[in-house]
C-alpha cells in the first residue's frame, strides 16, 4: 500500500553541518509530498512541500526536491542552527477510496549542538 | 488567530474510564482528523471527517469514536480506555480534503493506568 519511509534518528549534527533527512514513498498516482516539523512540546506545522514531480519546495533555510523516478523526498539544510532542534516528519497526501489521506513517516529527530 | 485548540493538554485515566479529546477550529475547514503519535510509529490516523455530519474511520479507529456536527468541533471519544491508549493525541485540519496545508493542535498527552 502507499506509505512513507524516512531515515530513522537520532541525527546529532554540530551547528553550521550539513543536514540530509531521506524520504521515499510509495504511491500509486502522483501523490503531493511535505515535510512537516514539530518542536518540543507543540504540534506539526508545515515546513515545505511539493505538488508535483521536479517541484523544489523550500523555507527557512530547508530544501527538498520531488524526484519522480527514486520516488524520493529528502530534505536538506547547508547549515543547521541550534534553533532547528526538532522532529522532521516527510509525508504525502494520496487519495484511496476516494479520500484524500495524509500519511507520515516516523519521524527524525534532530539534535544541533553548539 | 486561535486556529486549531484541544483540551485538554494532559490527561490521566484509569482503565475502563470514558473521556472525550475536544477539538476546535475557527478556520471553517472542512476537513478534520485526529491522530494518535506513539514512539518509533509516527503519526496514525483514527478517524476524520470532510465535513458536518460526514465521519470514517482511519487506520486505528478501534476503541474511538468521533461525531462531526458543525463545521467547527471534531471531538474524539474514548469509550473504555486502556493501557494501549497511551499516547499524545493530535487534531488537524485543513480547508478540504484536496487542499494540501493541515494545521495542527498542540496535542493531548493521555495517560492510562
Amino acid at each position: 500500500g502507499d506509505s512513507v519511509t524516512q531515515m530513522e534518528g537520532p541525527v546529532t549534527l554540530s551547528e553550521e553541518a550539513f543536514l540530509t533527512i531521506n524520504c521515499t514513498y510509495t504511491a500509486t498516482g502522483y501523490p503531493s509530498l511535505f515535510w512537516y516539523v514539530q518542536y518540543p512540546g507543540e504540534g506539526l506545522q508545515l515546513l515545505l512541500k511539493a505538488t508535483k514531480a521536479d517541484d523544489k519546495g523550500s523555507n527557512k533555510g530547508f530544501e527538498a526536491t520531488y524526484r519522480k523516478e527514486t520516488t524520493s523526498f529528502h530534505l536538506e539544510k547547508g547549515s543547521v542552527q541550534v534553533s532547528d532542534s526538532a522532529v522532521y516528519f516527510c509525508a504525502h497526501l494520496y487519495s484511496g477510496a476516494g479520500s484524500y489521506q495524509l500519511t507520515f513517516g516516523k519521524g527524525t529527530k534532530l539534535s544541533v549542538i553548539p | 488567530n486561535a486556529g486549531v485548540t484541544q483540551t485538554p493538554k494532559f490527561q490521566v485515566l484509569k482503565t475502563g474510564q470514558s473521556m472525550t479529546l475536544q477539538c476546535a477550529q475557527d478556520m471553517n475547514h472542512e476537513y478534520m482528523s485526529w491522530y494518535r503519535q506513539d514512539p518509533g510509529m509516527g503519526l496514525r490516523l483514527i478517524h476524520y471527517s470532510v465535513g458536518a455530519g460526514i465521519t470514517d474511520q482511519g487506520e486505528v479507529p478501534n476503541g474511538y469514536n468521533v461525531s462531526r456536527s458543525t463545521t467547527e468541533d471534531f471531538p474524539l471519544r474514548l469509550l473504555s480506555a486502556a493501557p494501549s491508549q497511551t499516547s499524545v493525541y493530535f487534531c488537524a485540519s485543513r480547508q478540504t480534503a484536496l487542499n494540501t496545508e493541515a494545521f495542527f493542535g498542540q496535542g493531548t498527552r493521555l495517560t492510562v493506568v
